[in-house]
């Protein structure tokens, strides 16, 4: 069964460093997610892209934060300069059929 | 606002008992309902999710959830737990091609 993958699993930083999280989809799909959730609290919404462009971005998404799909396969988050505020599990999600969003298994960011 | 209340944060059962987990949610037109599962440090499984129809829906492992719209719940059952369903769950609300917004949570542990 095809699954969304996500790379690194874990990644340690440091404060002002930048970091590129980086999601397969599954194939075919069309409609991409970036979440997050902070330790111990619920998954937030960051950012939704369709067709090269941002659909829709949450108030956490501001100007640090960027998605790109670079080729056909790779969906990527970037931040530009990490702040202690940003570690977190962040999930990418593709959307297929019947409007289910499947996740990937998240990268663990940790900002030092 | 869109908006997913979990009132329980965290809930024991006693292997092979029946379990309710509850969900309620605020949307301004007929949501797309969803629960997912969470085991510690892993990604987001899908247990189900309900578009339109029967409002008795069926999903993996054995759990079921009953949309109802006069109460604007979707809350998850088990007939019989097992020690490998004590994990953290989550219910979620969208729509066509939107985000999801997910409640807080609610941490099952199952008792021997």
């Amino acid at each position: 069964e095809p699954e969304v993958t996500q790379t690194p699993s874990h990644q340690v930083t440091q404060m002002g460093q930048e970091v590129i999280l980086r999601c397969v989809p599954i194939s075919n799909h069309l409609y991409f997610y970036w979440y997050r959730q902070i330790l111990g609290q619920k998954v937030e919404f960051l950012v939704s892209f369709y067709n090269n462009e941002i659909s829709e971005k949450s108030e956490i998404f501001d100007d640090q934060f960027s998605v790109e799909r670079p080729d056909g396969s790779n969906f990527t988050l970037k931040i530009r300069s990490t702040k202690l505020e940003d570690s977190a599990m962040y999930f990418c999600a593709s959307l297929g059929s019947q409007e289910t969003q499947y996740f990937g298994p998240g990268t663990r960011l940790l900002v030092l | 606002a869109q908006s997913v209340t979990q009132p329980d944060i965290h809930i024991t059962v006693s292997e092979g008992a029946s379990l309710e987990l509850r969900c309620n949610y605020s949307y301004g037109a007929t949501p797309y309902l969803f629960w997912y599962v969470q085991s510690p440090g892993q990604g987001l499984q899908l247990l189900l999710k309900y578009f339109s129809g029967d409002t008795l829906v069926q999903g993996i492992k054995g759990f079921e959830a009953e949309f109802k719209r006069s109460q604007s719940s979707f809350n998850l059952r088990k007939p019989s737990v097992h020690w490998s369903d004590a994990a953290e769950y989550f219910c979620a609300v969208g729509a066509s091609f939107q985000k999801l917004v997910f409640g807080t949570g609610t941490r099952l542990l199952v008792s021997p």
